[in-house]
């Protein structure tokens, strides 16, 4: 049974750079073709696609977090990271890595962005 | 990029059957939008019921069902049960890049 578990700090400053790391276990990230992706759900709002990646590092980014947003796989840690830079408080948000066919979700780690 | 609407809110009698809808900015939805469909209650991580269209798992409950009708995806629930009550997202791809919908709040009463 695949578990997923995000890391990383839950508070960042304005125009800082936010990074999570998701860590896959319980199987190996390579060994499915299903995509793995960051989603993200403001307080009170609904859910949004953030971006995916596949075990080959084919990514594919929200058109309007394109320019800040990096997603990376490192198959060798079984973990794929997400990389948001410029935050601002609007970024605030439970944010959850997972991999949706199958039903494997990380528990979503709350980023606050604040000074 | 797309925009993928959904009903803001729906109500359902319990024993009831309803129809959520996910529409797509880009035309119709199809077979190669692959939709998603995912219930989320509050506090708890959403949970995927539906994949392709109209493919359950082992836990969707046998009264959901996804189709595309009408140049849209849609989950319909038949026989509502007070624990259905939750908010409800259609997922879109398009070639690869994934949108949510706004997702639709149903409330059982």
């Amino acid at each position: 049974q695949l578990q997923l578990q995000e890391s990383g700090p839950g508070l960042v400053k304005p125009s800082e750079t936010l990074s999570l790391t998701c860590t896959v276990s319980g199987g190996s990230i390579s060994s499915s073709g299903y995509f793995w992706g960051w989603i993200r759900q403001p307080p009170g709002k609904g859910l949004e696609w953030i971006g995916s990646i596949f075990y080959t590092g084919t990514t594919y980014y929200n058109p309007s977090l394109k320019t800040r947003l990096t997603i990376s796989v490192d198959t060798s840690k079984n973990q794929f990271s997400l990389r948001l830079t410029s935050v601002t408080a609007a970024d605030t948000a439970v944010y959850h890595c997972a991999r949706p066919h199958g039903n494997y979700w990380g528990q979503g780690t709350l980023v606050t962005v604040s000074s | 990029q797309a925009v993928v609407t959904q009903e803001p809110s729906l109500t359902v009698s319990p024993g009831g059957t309803v129809t959520l809808t996910c529409g797509s900015s880009t035309g119709a939805v199809t077979s190669g939008h692959y939709p998603y469909w995912f219930q989320q209650k509050p506090g708890q991580v959403p949970r995927t019921l539906i994949y392709e269209s109209s493919s359950k798992y082992s836990w969707t409950p046998a009264r959901f069902s996804g189709s595309l009708l009408g140049g849209k995806a849609a989950l319909t629930l038949s026989g509502a049960q007070p624990e259905d009550e939750a908010d409800y997202y259609c997922l879109l791809s398009y070639s690869g890049a994934r949108v949510f919908g706004g997702g639709t709040k149903l409330t059982v009463l």
